[in-house]
């Protein structure tokens, strides 16, 4: 079974300047999330998708962030304009249900960013 | 607020010596918990996690857990650990209907030799 696949792997972009992550959940997977993870934190949910529908976005800054789920498969998460403090990994993961808790998250290997 | 609290940022043992990592959370009502690692070079991925039923959870590779609801504490341990344990490890908790993951700031476990 294939796992999550994000692109690209790493990123480097001078601050001001848009940036685009994409990911492709397992297949099958109702639900995926976008995370942030900045160095010596854990992941922080940015967003969660149930299908092509948003879950929860609470945590996402909508000034600068935006994500959609094409056909509630593949995702992509945009920063437009970035700023220094958006150096990060972007984790993406996928479950196989739909908000039911407990639900065993599945993570891609994540998009580094680095933002000068 | 909802939160999960590591007090061990770093953790250095040998070869075969027993671990214990300590994670409390804040969260209001029933709760999932977690614990998800990462190897280096490889992916976050789940090593157990408690949803209901017995409080002590078995995982893989010999790691387990137990959830002590009035310390609101979830510490993971191993009785002897292997050079291949060297990872960073993340408690999480999560609420009964929710898949929405609050996650601490993680462990970084060195196991040498």
């Amino acid at each position: 079974e294939a796992g999550v696949a994000q692109s690209p792997r790493y990123k480097i972009i001078e601050k001001r300047q848009s940036v685009a992550f994409w990911c492709n959940p397992i297949s099958g997977h109702a639900t995926l999330y976008w995370y942030q993870q900045i160095l010596g934190q854990g992941p922080k949910l940015l967003i969660q998708f149930q299908n092509n529908g948003v879950v929860d976005d609470s945590q996402l800054p909508k000034d600068r962030f935006s994500a959609e789920r094409l056909k509630g498969v593949d995702s992509t998460l945009k920063i437009q304009p970035a700023k220094l403090e958006d150096s990060a990994v972007y984790l993406c993961a996928s479950s196989l249900a739909v908000s039911s808790g407990g639900e065993t998250q599945y993570f891609g290997p994540g998009t580094r960013l680095l933002v000068l | 607020a909802q939160s999960v609290s590591q007090h061990n940022h770093h953790v250095i043992l040998s070869e075969a010596a027993s671990l214990e990592l300590g994670c409390n959370y804040s969260y209001g009502g029933t709760v999932n918990l977690f614990w998800y690692v990462q190897y280096p070079g490889q992916h976050l991925q789940l090593l157990l996690k408690y949803f209901s039923g017995d409080p002590l959870v078995k995982g893989i590779k010999g790691f387990e857990a137990e959830f002590i609801k009035s310390k609101f504490s979830f510490n993971l341990r191993k009785p002897s650990v292997q050079w291949s344990d060297t990872a960073e490890y993340f408690c999480a908790v999560g609420g009964w209907n929710t898949d929405k993951l609050i996650f601490g700031t993680g462990t970084r476990l060195q196991v040498f030799p």
